[in-house]
Formats: C-alpha cells, sequence, structure tokens
C-alpha cells in the first residue's frame, strides 16, 4: 500500500511550535512535498525536495523526515497559518504516482 | 509570471461527456509535468492523473483510470481534462497543477484556481 496518513486536527497557541506528520511507507525526503490550503482557495506549495522552500514561503516553515514519518514544523504560529495542510507522495517505482494524505487542519488559539 | 487559467464552472447531467482546460503561460509548456487534482466538497485532495507536453507520456492514478482522458496541446499550451461518461460522483472542484521533477520526486509548484463541476 502507498497510503500516508495524517491527523486530522492539530492546534497551537499563537507564538508556540507546532509539528504536522505524514505517516505511511517510504514517506522519507525527498519524496514528500507538503501544501497549505485556506477556505475558498486552491492549495500552496510549502515544502518540496530535501527541505526546499519556494521563495515566497516563511523560514518559520520546514521539513524533515525519519524512515516512517515526514514532518512539517511551524515555528512562532501566527493566525495566518491556519488552514489545511496535505502532505504528498511519490511513489517513485510503482502506482499511484501521487498520493496525498488525507489533510490536517490547524487551528492557531 | 507562471499563470494557469481554467475554464469555467460546468452544470451537467449525469451521462453528459465533458472536457475542460487549463491554459498555461509564463514558462516553456513542454518541459513540465502538468495535470489535474480532484477536491470533493468538504474533502481532501486526489491526484488524477499529469501529462508530460514534450513527449505526450501520460500517467494516472488508479483510480481514475479508465474513467478521464488527460491531453495537452502544445500549440496552444493548454492541458484538458475529459470524462466521455459523468456520474454524480465526479461533482468536484478540480485544479490545474504544473509539475517539476526534482531528484527523483514530483511536487505541484503552481496551482490553478479550480473548475467546479457539477454533476446531477
Amino acid at each position: 500500500s502507498s497510503d500516508v496518513t495524517q491527523d486530522s486536527a492539530v492546534s497551537v497557541t499563537l507564538g508556540q511550535t507546532v509539528t504536522i506528520t505524514c505517516r505511511g511507507d517510504n514517506v522519507s525526503l525527498p519524496y514528500v512535498s507538503w501544501y497549505q490550503q485556506k477556505p475558498g482557495q486552491a492549495p500552496t506549495l510549502l515544502i518540496y525536495g530535501k527541505n526546499m522552500r519556494p521563495s515566497m514561503v516563511s523560514d518559520r516553515i520546514s521539513g524533515s523526515s525519519s524512515v516512517t514519518t515526514a514532518s512539517l514544523t511551524i515555528t512562532g504560529a501566527q493566525a495566518e497559518d491556519e488552514g489545511v495542510y496535505f502532505c504528498s507522495y511519490r511513489h517513485r517505482d510503482g502506482d499511484p504516482w501521487v498520493v496525498f494524505g488525507g489533510g490536517t487542519s490547524l487551528i492557531v488559539l | 509570471e507562471v499563470q494557469l487559467v481554467q475554464s469555467g464552472a460546468e452544470i451537467k447531467e449525469a451521462g453528459d461527456s465533458l472536457k475542460i482546460s487549463c491554459k498555461a503561460s509564463g514558462y516553456i509548456f513542454v518541459r513540465f509535468w502538468i495535470g489535474w487534482v480532484r477536491q470533493m466538497p468538504e474533502k481532501g485532495l486526489e491526484w488524477l492523473g499529469l501529462v508530460y507536453p514534450g513527449d505526450a507520456d501520460v500517467r494516472y492514478s488508479p483510480s481514475f483510470q479508465g474513467h478521464v482522458t488527460v491531453s495537452a496541446d502544445t500549440s496552444l499550451t493548454t492541458a484538458y481534462l475529459k470524462w466521455a461518461t459523468l456520474k454524480s460522483s465526479d461533482s468536484a472542484t478540480y485544479f490545474c497543477v504544473r509539475g517539476p521533477l526534482y531528484g527523483g520526486t514530483i511536487f505541484f509548484d503552481y496551482w490553478g484556481p479550480g473548475t467546479l463541476v457539477a454533476v446531477s
């Protein structure tokens, strides 16, 4: 199976650090990417490759991984960080080619 | 500036055919995968398929293969998603995505605004 799983919701106090996880087989970097989606909008890319960030993404956001868990860490959480976070994994050698996690809703308290 | 401009919302009946489009600009069209991601109401993201316009290679999710067709017209720098026979379960928002390959992985760096498809 190429499924990846995410917690459905996570909360963080304003200014604190939060980690969102993506668990499954072969989810190690550089094969995982992360996206944020705000209500009514298309997702936007946050992390790709080995902890690479597009230029417009805050350096408060970083990615890491172990063998079966990829993580997205947001330091100094802000209200603007609220949204749903999706991980995506490319199954290099088989189908499906691309898998998305179910998404984690982040609430900033 | 990279832009993905998608066609407008569609209201269809089950059994109809449909083709939606994604006009790409601001980059060399034939050098990047381009494709589609579905989001059903209040649900997560599902990848449908990708096409590499440079050689017309197409990859599909097994969940959607045979039900949709992904294609691209290099002269128009436009990608398409086509259904021959719509079902009510196809009702969703469909996002066009650009997919660079990087270090053996693929990710989606640009997303279109989405095309809402409603099937009754």
